[in-house]
């Protein structure tokens, strides 16, 4: 069975650094096309990053230069370093894996909440 | 850049009752691009549908999609009590690029 589960998010104020990590298990992250959507309070969903299987990185204009995605093969989990936050940064960031091909996520984590604020 | 525009804002229905929810792009897509999500409350979302027409493992067969071009439209046959949430349509572009639409809440009438 696939799981996501996310981890790493909190309270950080405007400038701030902060690294959300998702375990994956049931699959291999090394395999799998893996992404980051975000949901701020009350809004809709927002896509952030994605890693290709091969390796590819790619960002949405928001958050490029300042957000970094990475997955570490051996240990199964993918990552998204956040750096030079801003209040609009502040969401509900879920781990999603694609369904079939990278055109979709059909497996997503329970989200953890990052709140940035001073 | 594609944009998504999804109506109506909020449908109010009545469970029994049918649900056509509709996804426009700003220009012309390929159908083997688009999917559709469904979101319940302080849940994550889920898939339903992608490559418009093709349901995901395990979602039942009250929900369809259809559409061409830049329509498309998600259907739900008979709408049971664990439909009302919000849904999304989402397009899978180049760079690549996921762009999702705005949402459409489906609320008990």
């Amino acid at each position: 069975e696939v799981q996501l589960v996310e981890a790493g998010g909190g309270l950080v104020q405007p400038g701030g650094s902060l690294r959300l990590s998702c375990a994956a298990s049931g699959f291999s992250v090394s395999y799998s096309h893996m992404g980051w959507v975000r949901q701020a309070p009350g809004k809709g969903l927002e896509w952030v990053s994605v890693i290709h299987e091969r390796g590819d990185t790619y960002y949405s204009d928001s958050v490029k230069g300042r957000f970094t995605i990475s997955r570490d093969n051996s240990k199964n989990t993918l990552s998204l370093q956040m750096n030079s936050l801003r209040v609009e940064d502040t969401a509900i960031y879920y781990c999603a894996r694609d369904y079939v091909s990278p055109a979709r996520f059909g497996y997503w984590g329970q989200g953890t909440l990052v709140t940035v604020s001073s | 850049e594609i944009v998504l525009t999804q109506s109506p804002g909020t449908l109010s229905l009545s469970p029994g009752e049918r649900a056509t929810l509709s996804c426009r792009a700003s220009e012309s897509i390929s159908s083997s691009d688009l999917a559709w999500y469904q979101q319940r409350p302080g849940q994550a979302p889920r898939l339903l549908i992608f490559g418009a027409f093709a349901r995901a493992t395990g979602i039942p067969d009250r929900f369809s999609g259809s559409g061409s071009g830049s329509d498309f439209t998600l259907t739900i046959s008979r709408l049971e009590p664990e439909d009302f949430a919000v849904y999304y349509c989402q397009h899978y572009g180049g760079s690549p690029k996921y762009t999702l639409g705005q949402g459409t809440k489906l609320e008990i009438k």
